[in-house]
């Protein structure tokens, strides 16, 4: 069965200084990885995604997230915050589910991350 | 432009109602999924559908039905047997596992 922990609830940064949102998963098969930004009653946004081909991927708004295997992670960074960036964001693992017989998608309980101006 | 549209954005039930919430994609998407969001516990999933007039129970199907008669459309309707419907509610599709979810806007139902 898969799992994703997003290991922190809330963090805070100051605007102009680097985001780090961090996300463990597990897997039994080859997962694709996703990070989705959602702002307050809105939906959520495809922000990147890791799908077996390079390991570094580069989203929108200058989000990156590098894929570790060997550490099942894939944290999310950006160099520099914007105010805009505030905002939930949610880590999600896509993965076979032999049970279902479908892939299905398993999803962090989310990281609120707030810019101090 | 495509994407997926959710209506109403926010619905009032009174105790004992049913109430229908609307999915519409023009994707062309294949499978579509209905989530439950509530502070703190990230998405939980209620039914999904793969293909037209087909759809199996999510994490947290009680109290919740569904019907995929068109590709289109995956409505929701939240029954009174669902004890705490107060909830935002998202609506999604994808066509495969490499290519993500596109998520709607959201429904936000409140009990009154």
């Amino acid at each position: 069965a898969q799992s994703v922990t997003q290991l922190d609830s809330h963090v805070s940064v100051s605007e102009g200084t680097p985001v780090l949102l961090r996300c463990n998963y597990s897997s039994s098969y080859s997962p694709s990885l996703f990070w989705y930004v959602q702002h307050p009653n809105k939906g959520l946004q495809l922000l990147l995604k890791y799908t077996s081909a390079a390991t570094l991927v580069k989203g929108i708004n200058g989000f990156e997230a590098e894929f570790k295997k060997s550490e099942t992670s894939f944290h999310l960074t950006k160099p520099s915050a914007h105010m805009s960036d505030a905002a939930e964001y949610f880590c999600v693992v896509s993965d076979w589910d032999s049970g279902a017989g479908s892939y299905q998608l398993t999803f962090g309980k989310g990281t609120k991350l707030s810019v101090i101006p | 432009d495509g994407g997926i549209t959710q209506s109403p954005k926010y619905l009032f039930r009174k105790e004992g109602q049913n109430v229908t919430l609307s999915c519409e994609q023009n994707l062309n998407h294949d499978a579509m999924y209905w989530y439950r969001q509530d502070p703190g516990q990230g998405l939980r999933l209620i039914y999904y559908s793969q293909i037209v007039n087909d759809f199996q129970k999510g994490d947290i199907a009680e109290g919740y039905s569904v019907s995929r008669e068109k590709k289109e459309s995956f409505p929701l309707t939240v029954t009174s047997a669902q004890k705490n419907p107060t909830a935002f509610y998202l609506c999604a599709s994808s066509m495969g596992q490499a290519d993500g979810y596109t998520f709607g806007s959201g429904t936000r139902l409140t009990v009154v």
